[in-house]
């Protein structure tokens, strides 16, 4: 069963820096593309990157990019989201997501129960 | 950014069809290939894949769902609608950086 488990989250401080992980079993993580998508509260979703299987290419959202880093640890089967300069904008559920390989494009076909972040003084 | 533009809302009687469009700013097909996917998400749980590339179902979702179009206008179908549906549809694409989804449009029963 493809499972993932993101972790890291809750309160923290405008201006603060938080982590998030995803740990990834039941498939081959260092076979797969890998993102991070995001939801404030009440609102829709929000694309935030990805990482291919080597860490070589990694994508961002232009308006993120200066403040969120995409990473990941293979020997771990672990992704990460560092975010910096958070700031109350940020609150949100943020789930990572597999991409698969289908056809002619990659999807987000197995995405984890997400991670709350709530960014207040 | 492409922007993808979807109803916010849809009511709809059980047992009848669903109709959920999704417009594009700009053409999301390449050489036959829609670059347009859909997504339920249920109220506290994480969003799940339903169609790909436009019109492809994904493993495990009933053959009640279906997704057509193509450039800049796209269909997801829900027939017939059956009370486990009733979730927040949203389309995405990735015919170009970054990744853009839309609003979302919410399935209500009449």
């Amino acid at each position: 069963e493809v499972k993932l488990v993101e972790s890291g989250g809750g309160l923290v401080q405008p201006g603060r820096s938080l982590k998030l992980s995803c740990a990834a079993s039941g498939f081959s993580f260092n076979d797969y593309w890998m993102g991070w998508v995001r939801q404030a509260p009440g609102k829709g979703l929000e694309w935030i990157g990805e990482i291919n299987q080597d860490s070589s290419t990694i994508n961002y959202t232009p308006s993120l990019k200066d403040k969120f880093t995409i990473s990941r640890d293979n020997a771990q089967n672990t992704l990460y989201l560092q975010m910096s300069k958070l700031g109350s904008e940020d609150t949100a559920i943020y789930y990572c997501a597999r991409e698969g390989w289908y056809l002619s494009a990659y999807v987000m076909d197995a995405w984890g129960q997400g991670a709350s972040v709530t960014v207040s003084s | 950014d492409i922007v993808l533009t979807q109803s916010p809302a849809l009511a709809v009687s059980l047992e009848q069809r669903a109709t959920i469009s999704c417009k594009t700013s700009q053409n999301v097909d390449n050489y036959g290939i829609s670059y347009m996917h859909w997504y339920q998400q249920k109220p506290g749980q994480q969003p799940k894949l339903l169609i790909y590339e436009g019109s492809n179902l994904a493993s495990g979702i009933p053959a009640r769902f279906s997704g057509s179009g193509s450039g800049t206008d796209f269909t997801l179908t829900i027939d017939p609608v059956e009370a486990d549906d009733i979730a927040t549809y949203y389309c995405q694409q990735s015919k170009d950086y970054p990744y853009t989804f839309g609003a979302g449009t919410k399935l209500e029963l009449k």
